[in-house]
């Protein structure tokens, strides 16, 4: 079955770096894209960007631009997500996303999440 | 890319029909058929209830459809269950190649 599992909770502080990754398994890695989708405490969804299984490209959301970098390892089936400059407004529950396999614009399986605090 | 329109919350009894209403702009909803929506129960990860507008994932129940006129797509949900209460987020692909969120909107079934 497909699994999507991600790496635990941190705590940074304000201007460091976080790196989250996602494992996947139960499918294809190179076949699917995957997305980052994060949800701040009580909030809504906020899209972050899209990743080819191969690296080849990347999207991100306007918001994120040149603060992100997705990244994949095809060796170990994991992608990461890596967001700079963190301040409190980072503070947000961090989801991986497998796209479905006609388009890649659904997100189908979606990780456990992982909790990024930035005390302020 | 401004958030997508959803109303904060809708309410309905057990039985009953519900719409949620998810308002863009002709740079996405209006201009592409790729929305969908997902359904995200406290503390779980959204899952994908409605693609390409209209269309369910295998195993995910007819009492949900979707719609769309214009820049506004809609969810409808018949005959409510109380385990359908929960926040539910419409998706649109834009312009820029990217997607965006609604707001989100609560579903309350009394």
């Amino acid at each position: 079955q497909v699994q999507l599992v991600q790496s635990g909770a941190e705590v940074k502080k304000p201007g460091a770096s976080v790196k989250v990754s996602c494992k996947a398994s139960g499918y294809t890695f190179t076949s699917y894209y995957i997305h980052w989708v994060r949800q701040a405490p009580g909030q809504g969804l906020e899209w972050m960007g899209i990743i080819h299984p191969r690296g080849i490209s990347t999207t991100y959301a306007q918001k994120f631009q040149g603060r992100v970098t997705m990244t994949t390892d095809t060796s170990t089936s994991t992608v990461h997500m890596e967001l700079s400059s963190l301040r409190s407004e980072d503070t947000a529950v961090y989801y991986c996303a497998r796209a479905t396999v006609t388009i890649e614009y659904y997100l189908e399986y979606w990780g456990q999440g992982t909790l990024v605090t930035v005390p302020s | 890319q401004s958030a997508l329109t959803q109303p904060a919350s809708v309410s309905g009894s057990p039985g009953q029909s519900i719409t949620i209403s998810c308002t863009g702009t002709s740079s996405d909803v209006g201009g592409f058929n790729y929305v969908s929506w997902y359904q995200q129960h406290p503390g779980k990860a959204p899952k994908l209830i409605i693609y390409d507008v209209s269309n369910r994932p295998s195993g995910v129940s007819n009492r949900f459809s979707g719609s769309k006129s214009g820049n506004t797509a809609s969810l409808a949900i018949s005959g409510l269950l109380p385990e359908d209460e929960a926040h539910y987020y419409c998706n649109s692909y834009t312009s820029s190649s990217t997607l965006v969120f609604g707001g989100g909107t609560k579903l309350t079934v009394l």
